[in-house]
This record gives structure tokens, sequence and C-alpha cells, in this order.
């Protein structure tokens, strides 16, 4: 099946910096990738909806000035989230379709 | 807006039974419907996938169903082992993806 990485798998970081995230198809391109978020315990929730070439879309109670999202190329998209703070640590995953949806691998964020 | 609730929350089970985990969603406009494994800290390993217009997929010893007018998929782990054990998820793809709220799976040795 179709491979999608994200990078890094893990990161930490101080509050108030910013931590990118790349979400890559590896063999396949994607004019659309999605990210998630998910917290302990808890299952995986939509966050925003990254379009090639155009705005990204978010959903409901996901500020789109704190995690800025870049689709700049059929095979990368890229998840910023600025300001980070504690409250932000979490487990981040995207996914991107081929035929079905096929997901990164995570990325675990901790913000000290 | 679509609404995906799996039931149990949590299941356990001793070795070598047989187990079915239920998804229910709310809205029958589906393009398919993928139910998918995640182990602790991981990402998600996707187990099978059913397009709108089938019934069942068949997969080693899961198989899922899908009835797309009640709004319900199960999944059906035969011969349940160890290795199992792990939060299964089912999504819907309609318009967006959403995501069932997990059933935790651990299996006895």
């Amino acid at each position: 099946g179709a491979v999608v990485s994200q990078h890094p798998s893990w990161v930490i970081c101080k509050s108030g910096t910013s931590v990118k995230i790349e979400c890559r198809s590896l063999d396949f391109q994607a004019t659309t990738m999605f990210w998630y978020r998910q917290f302990p315990k808890q299952s995986l929730m939509l966050m925003a909806t990254s379009n090639e070439g155009s705005k990204a879309t978010y959903e409901q109670g996901v500020e789109k000035d704190k995690f800025l999202i870049n689709h700049a190329s059929l095979t990368l998209s890229t998840l910023t989230v600025t300001s980070a703070h504690p409250e932000d640590s979490s487990f981040y995953i995207c996914s991107a379709p081929s035929g079905e949806q096929f997901f990164g691998p995570g990325t675990r964020l901790t913000v000290l | 807006k679509q609404e995906v609730t799996q039931i149990p929350a949590a299941l356990s089970v001793p070795e070598g039974e047989n187990l079915v985990l239920n998804c229910s969603f709310t809205d029958s406009a589906i393009y398919n419907l993928q139910w998918f494994r995640q182990d602790p800290g991981k990402g998600l390993t996707s187990l099978l996938l059913i397009q709108s217009s089938q019934r069942e997929q068949t997969s080693g010893r899961l198989n899922a169903s899908l009835d797309k007018s009640s709004g319900r998929s199960t999944l059906y782990i035969a011969a349940s082992q160890p290795g199992d054990s792990a939060t299964y998820l089912c999504a819907v793809t309609g318009n967006q993806f959403y995501f069932g709220t997990g059933t935790s799976l651990t299996v006895i040795p």
C-alpha cells in the first residue's frame, strides 16, 4: 500500500516556541491531506483539511492562526504549532487518500 | 454532522475467544468505512476497508460487515490472541473523515 511519513516522530519544545511537523506522501500524490490530534485515551479528532494550492479548511474550534497548515506540493503538507503551550501537547497524525486513507506514523509533541 | 460511536469502550477476553466490536454512525451517506488498529503511542494501521456498495470484507481472522441503511458496522475477530490487544477504531468517509470513539481490547493469555 501507499506510504505516508511524518517528521519528526517526537519533539519536545519549550512553551512559546513554534514547532513544524511534516507529512509526506512517499509514493503517490495527494491534493488533500488531513491533520488529526489525539489526546491521551481519546479518539482521533480531525483538525483540518490541507489543500494543495489553496487555504486549509479548519474544523470548528481549531484556531487557524495557531495551527498553520501549508500544502506546498502534491507530496508535502506541514503543520506548524505556533507559540506552543503545554495544552498543545498531543499526538498529531496526518493522512492522505489514495483510494483509501493512509496514515502517517504520528508525531508526539510535548510542550514543557 | 456525522457522529460515530463504538461499543463497548473497553473489552477484556481470554485468549481464543471470538469477539465482536460494534460501530454505529448517524449519517448513512458514506463513501466507505474503515477499521483501524492503534497500538499505544503508535500511528494507525488500516485493517479493513469496506466500500459503501459492499457488505463485508475479510482478512485473515478479521471480518467486517457494513449495513449502511441501519448505520452499523461490526468487526469480528476470530480466535483472539494476546497480540490482538490494541485500540480499534472505525472511521467513515463522507464529505469528511470521521473517527469513532474506539474500543480498547485486551486479550488475556
